[in-house]
């Protein structure tokens, strides 16, 4: 069973730019290098937004973002570590959320595993 | 790209059936919608995959469907369980992820 395991979040102060990390473990199927790797978030109280994601480097290995965090944001992978990043610069107050890693086993048109989420709080 | 729109809320007594709309432009419902539980303070559940697919494990009380630009999710014989936000979203052209607005499922 595929895990994935979220970490970095914190309070940042608007402005500032944050890491989140998101060690994968259990790709039997196919080795995590093969995964299209998303990031979900969700604001309190609110829907799911989807962040971004990275193509496995087989792929291309592009990233593709949402219009409020493009340009911004920066998804990056590891494989060596099994490990996918999210690089969040120049955070807003509208960025807190609780930040999801997430990958879809059978396919990439779903995401059919999920993190625990990890909580970003932009505040001053 | 816009959200997919949903009702904000549906509610059923115990053992009844329900429905949970997904709306978009024509362009936003493929053959890929998916649907997802949320339970308070958990992370999303994939309940339904590819407009009707059930994943391994999930209850045959759940079934998805679709038609015209519209997807819709049947929840039957309504359990105390089943009381939680469900999401629907899309996989676009474009290889992106577009959710719908959510829908909180009350059991009375």
């Amino acid at each position: 069973e595929v895990q994935l395991v979220e970490s970095g979040g914190a309070l940042v102060k608007p402005g500032g730019s944050l890491r989140l990390s998101c060690a994968a473990s259990g790709f039997t199927r196919n080795p995590f290098s093969y995964a299209w790797m998303s990031w979900v978030r969700q604001a309190p109280g609110k829907g799911l937004e989807w962040v971004g994601r990275i193509k496995s480097k087989s792929d291309g290995g592009k990233t593709d973002y949402a219009a409020p965090v493009k340009g911004r944001f920066a998804i990056s992978r590891d494989d060596s570590e099994n490990t996918v990043f999210l690089q969040m610069n120049s955070l807003k107050a509208e960025d807190t959320a609780v930040y999801y890693c997430t990958t879809g086993i059978v396919g990439a048109a779903t995401l059919d595993s999920w993190g625990q989420g990890t909580l970003v709080t932009v505040s001053s | 790209q816009s959200a997919l729109t949903q009702p904000a809320s549906v509610s059923g007594s115990p053992g009844q059936s329900i429905t949970v709309s997904c709306t978009g432009a024509s362009s936003d419902v493929g053959s890929y919608v998916s649907w997802y539980q949320q339970h308070p303070g958990k992370a999303p559940k994939l309940m339904i995959s590819d407009v009707s697919h059930r994943p391994s494990g999930i209850s045959d009380r759940f079934s998805g469907s679709k038609s015209g630009n519209t997807a819709s999710l049947a929840i039957s014989g309504l359990q105390a369980d089943d009381e939680a936000d469900y999401y629907c979203s899309s996989y676009t052209n474009s290889g992106t992820h577009v959710f719908g607005t959510g829908t909180k499922v009350t059991v009375l």
